[in-house]
């Protein structure tokens, strides 16, 4: 089946470490997105790709890092420099060069101990 | 700026009962809008779409209407039922370029048995 996959579906970091977020699709779509959520609020967008080896911040891009090596991946990393990382991960792709709606992973929650 | 904003956090609908969610939105050179459900702990789920040469789309159990001259967007749900408990989210695109999705804040729907 087609989808897109995210994982770790938990992750804990400690302070001061980096992490990264998996991110693969297989519907064969150009555009690629992070966004973050927190409790209770709406969805925030980190950084997208709209063609592979090619990436835009997002609103929200200070201490983040993305890579986009391959059409299927696009994995985030949550640096130390993030200073409230704790939050609700999602990963989204859409076809037709961005020109439709998007399809969501099923998400990753950082939490820092 | 852009914004895509909700007029109730919150909607508690009896079971069986029609559900309405509106959405407003402030740019005027959106062409295509699309509703997502959320479940908790989950990625959202598409639900419909439509593009602003239409007013009305219908789905299974599922209608949304789009009021052009007044920016507004509405779900609507039939003979609600416990499974749509969740956060619904609007959210609104410029179809004409590769223009990212704006999400409005999301509205808590919540069913009382």
């Amino acid at each position: 089946d087609g989808g897109i996959t995210q994982s770790p579906k938990y992750l804990f970091r400690k302070e001061g470490q980096n992490v990264t977020l998996s991110c693969e699709q297989n519907l064969n779509h150009d555009a690629m997105y992070w966004y973050r959520q927190d409790p209770g609020q709406g969805l925030r967008l980190i950084y997208y790709s709209q063609i592979v080896n090619d990436f835009q911040k997002g609103d929200i891009a200070e201490g983040y890092s993305v890579s986009r090596e391959k059409k299927e991946s696009f994995p985030l990393t949550v640096t130390s420099a993030q200073k409230n990382p704790t939050a609700f991960y999602l990963c989204a792709s859409s076809g037709d060069r961005g020109l439709d709606g998007y399809t969501f992973g099923s998400g990753t929650r950082l939490t820092v101990v | 700026g852009e914004s895509v904003g909700l007029h109730l956090p919150t909607l508690s609908v009896q079971e069986g009962d029609n559900s309405i969610i509106n959405c407003a939105y402030s740019n005027s050179a959106s062409d295509y809008f699309i509703w997502y459900k959320q479940e908790s702990g989950k990625g959202p789920q598409f639900i419909i779409d439509i593009r602003s040469n239409m007013d009305k789309r219908q789905g299974q159990r599922v209608t949304v209407l789009l009021n052009k001259t007044v920016k507004h967007l509405s779900l609507q749900i039939a003979a609600t039922q416990p499974g749509d408990s969740a956060v619904y989210f609007c959210a609104e695109k410029r179809r004409s370029s590769a223009s990212k999705i704006i999400f409005g804040s999301g509205t808590r729907l919540s069913i009382r048995p």
